[in-house]
């Protein structure tokens, strides 16, 4: 089945500071999405970006799907951030979603 | 709208029990999701249901099974309970068309086993 591979697996920021999140894919996928989990475990959906580039607020995704990867970018961080990132998506005719290991985030006041 | 709605939010059983875990998916979604969260093995997916048919299910033995209602809420029972599984349980609804399937997620059910 198709491998996703996310980098880096932890992250610790100082509020305020920006960083970049990157998922590859070892097979071209549709229907890509991120999702933040808080620590409660609920998993929210941030973007479903099968390709190009989409902005929410201090988030932003960018998903080139020729080159199997998309970059999950957030700007002046917060402690509200902290969690773990993953992205996921199916490859071929599945519906079915693979997920990364995940991005444990950690924002620190 | 309501979102996805998963019951029991915790739950303790001990090795050999039985556990009925329910979802009840987003007014409109069709498709239900089932995965299994744990620190070891990540998000694996466990089922999926569709129209009260399981249309896809993932790597898990037989101990492990679901159903889907006609007003599309979904079940999953874990049959004689083994420590390993132990694990967040997610629930996913979907409404896939134009060849989009936008998942989300409950709040899980988080499954102990002593």
């Amino acid at each position: 089945g198709i491998q996703v591979e996310q980098s880096p697996p932890d992250l610790i920021l100082q509020e305020g500071a920006n960083s970049t999140l990157r998922c590859n894919f070892s097979d071209s996928v549709n229907n890509l999405q991120w999702f933040h989990q808080n620590p409660w475990g609920q998993l929210i959906n941030l973007f479903y970006i099968p390709s190009g580039t989409k902005q929410n607020g201090r988030l932003s995704a960018t998903t080139v799907a020729t080159e199997r990867y998309s970059l999950l970018y957030i700007s002046s961080s917060q402690t509200t951030d902290s969690g773990v990132y993953f992205c996921a998506g199916p490859s071929g005719g599945s519906y079915i979603p693979t997920f990364g290991r995940g991005t444990s985030l950690i924002v620190h006041p | 709208k309501a979102g996805v709605t998963q019951t029991p939010r915790y739950l303790i059983k001990t090795r050999g029990q039985q556990v009925t875990l329910s979802c009840s998916p987003i007014s409109g979604h069709r498709s239900v999701s089932w995965y299994q969260q744990t620190p070891g093995q990540g998000l694996q997916f466990l089922f999926e249901y569709f129209s009260e048919t399981q249309r896809n299910k993932g790597n898990f033995p037989g101990r492990f099974s679901g159903r889907q209602f006609s007003n599309s809420r979904s079940e999953m029972n874990v049959s004689t309970l083994e420590l390993g599984d132990s694990a967040l349980y997610l629930c996913a609804s979907s409404y896939q068309g134009g060849g989009a399937n936008v998942l989300t997620f409950g709040a899980g059910s988080r499954l102990t086993v002593l």
